[in-house]
């Protein structure tokens, strides 16, 4: 099955400077990534996602990257404000309807003010 | 559109006993998922359905089951209680567009502890 794994687990960085999350996954058959964003004690919300013919995608301040040739994506957020910080999920899935989200560990995202 | 809801959201219960959990997914919204939240394992993917019938099983053991109505709304049932099915269940519905990848939106959970 679906393997993704997601580093670092704990990123901190200066409040206004930019955060990377990087993620790899092992079926070469997963189509649709997402990412998610968990604050504490709430429900994991989509923030972007991205689907495998395309190769990058921006919503603001927020960008996802796809290399499907080395089967890793990664998730860009510039200007990090306060309430940036959470827990960071990426998934992978075959999509067409009946595929469950393969999720990675997660990162713990810190803004320092 | 309402969300996502899950009943109940706190649940305790010892070992041994069996547990129903409730999903109502969004108005529309044919499929539910559900996925396992622990510190140590993450998100994990239980089981899918749409329109009535599990299209897809994640790897728990049989002791978790689940099934759906013909509104969608979707239970998930834990026999035999362990520890170790302390976790925050979550459900997530979407509505799958034919043949492609599909957003799924997730409810706040039910925390279930086992004691």
């Amino acid at each position: 099955g679906e393997n993704v794994e997601q580093h670092p687990s704990t990123l901190s960085v200066q409040e206004g400077d930019s955060a990377v999350i990087k993620c790899t996954y092992s079926d070469s058959a997963s189509n649709y990534f997402p990412w998610y964003k968990q604050e504490l004690g709430k429900r994991p919300q989509l923030i972007i996602d991205i689907r495998s013919n395309v190769g990058e995608k921006k919503d603001q301040r927020i960008a996802v990257t796809l290399n499907k040739t080395a089967k890793h994506f990664s998730l860009h957020i510039t200007e990090t404000q306060p309430e940036d910080s959470a827990v960071y999920f990426c998934a992978a899935s075959r999509g067409g309807g009946a595929d469950g989200l393969t999720f990675g560990k997660g990162t713990h995202l810190i803004i320092q003010p | 559109k309402a969300g996502v809801t899950q009943t109940p959201r706190y649940l305790i219960k010892t070992r041994g006993q069996q547990v129903t959990l409730s999903c109502s997914p969004i108005s529309g919204h044919r499929s539910v998922s559900w996925y396992q939240q622990t510190p140590g394992q993450g998100l994990q993917f239980l089981f899918e359905y749409f329109s009535e019938t599990q299209r897809n099983k994640g790897n728990f053991p049989g002791r978790f089951s689940g099934r759906q109505f013909s509104n969608s709304r979707s239970e998930m049932n834990v026999s035999t209680l362990e520890l170790g099915d302390s976790a925050l269940y979550l459900c997530a519905s979407s509505s799958p567009p034919a043949g492609g990848p599909y957003e799924q939106f997730f409810g706040p959970g039910t925390r279930l502890t086992v004691l």
